[in-house]
């Protein structure tokens, strides 16, 4: 199996770009998904398949993907983005196919 | 889509628990179903997942042999079957509905603190 590296913190202020980072030591050309986390409620997708955004999340938040790193970036940065943000894959490289998060990362807003 | 999880609780290290998760709003028996836990201050962590019919079960690592996820879709619902509860199980379990790999709907989640 592998493992989902994400930088356990980064700050911005308010306007700025955020862009959080996640990778793999192996992607196995598996999507990824992000999630965003805000204090005592339950995780929200907020991108899947590498850049998609659901319906419902603001334009400001977009995903990309290069080799084995795959990044969230949320464009003009408001309080309200302040929450943990965590990448999920699938590894489908064992005998059963099992499902990775990152670590995590908190966004502060400065 | 809306997921409502219950069961939770605190139980002695060796105990049992078992988790519901009352599901509306989508075709339940049409979509596959997971459960993730967060154990307190620490991040998400894939525990289980069954598909639609109930004929594909997995589970991580951490979990098999102890823990077994089950649903009827008659009554819209998910269960989790934990038993052997240890420390390292305290977490708050979310209820997922499945969207081919990644999670589209969670649940308000439910505590389950293993403690002496």
């Amino acid at each position: 199996s592998y493992e989902l590296t994400q930088p356990p913190s980064v700050s911005v202020s308010p306007g700025q770009t955020a862009r959080i980072t996640c990778s793999a030591d192996a992607l196995p050309n598996q999507y990824a998904y992000w999630y965003q986390q805000k204090p005592g409620q339950a995780p929200v997708l907020v991108i899947y398949k590498d850049t998609e955004r659901p319906s419902g999340i603001p334009e400001r938040f977009s995903g990309s993907s290069s080799g084995t790193i795959v990044t969230l970036t949320i464009s003009g940065v408001q309080a309200e983005d302040e929450a943990d943000y965590y990448c999920q894959s699938v590894d489908s490289s064992a005998t059963h196919p099992s499902v990775l998060f990152g670590g995590g990362t908190k966004l502060t807003v400065l | 889509v809306q997921l409502v999880e219950s069961g939770g609780g605190l139980v002695q290290p060796g105990g049992s628990l078992r988790l519901s998760c009352a599901a509306s709003g989508f075709t339940f028996s049409t979509y596959s179903m997971n459960w993730v836990r967060q154990a307190p201050g620490k991040g998400l962590e894939w525990v289980s997942y069954i598909s639609s019919s109930s004929s594909t079960k997995y589970y991580a690592d951490s979990v098999k042999g102890r823990f077994t996820i089950s649903r009827d879709n008659a009554k819209k619902s998910l269960y989790l079957q934990m038993n052997n509860l240890r420390d390292e199980d305290t977490a708050v379990y979310y209820c997922a509905r499945d969207g081919g790999g990644y999670y589209l709907g969670w649940g308000q989640g439910t505590l389950v603190t293993v403690s002496a």
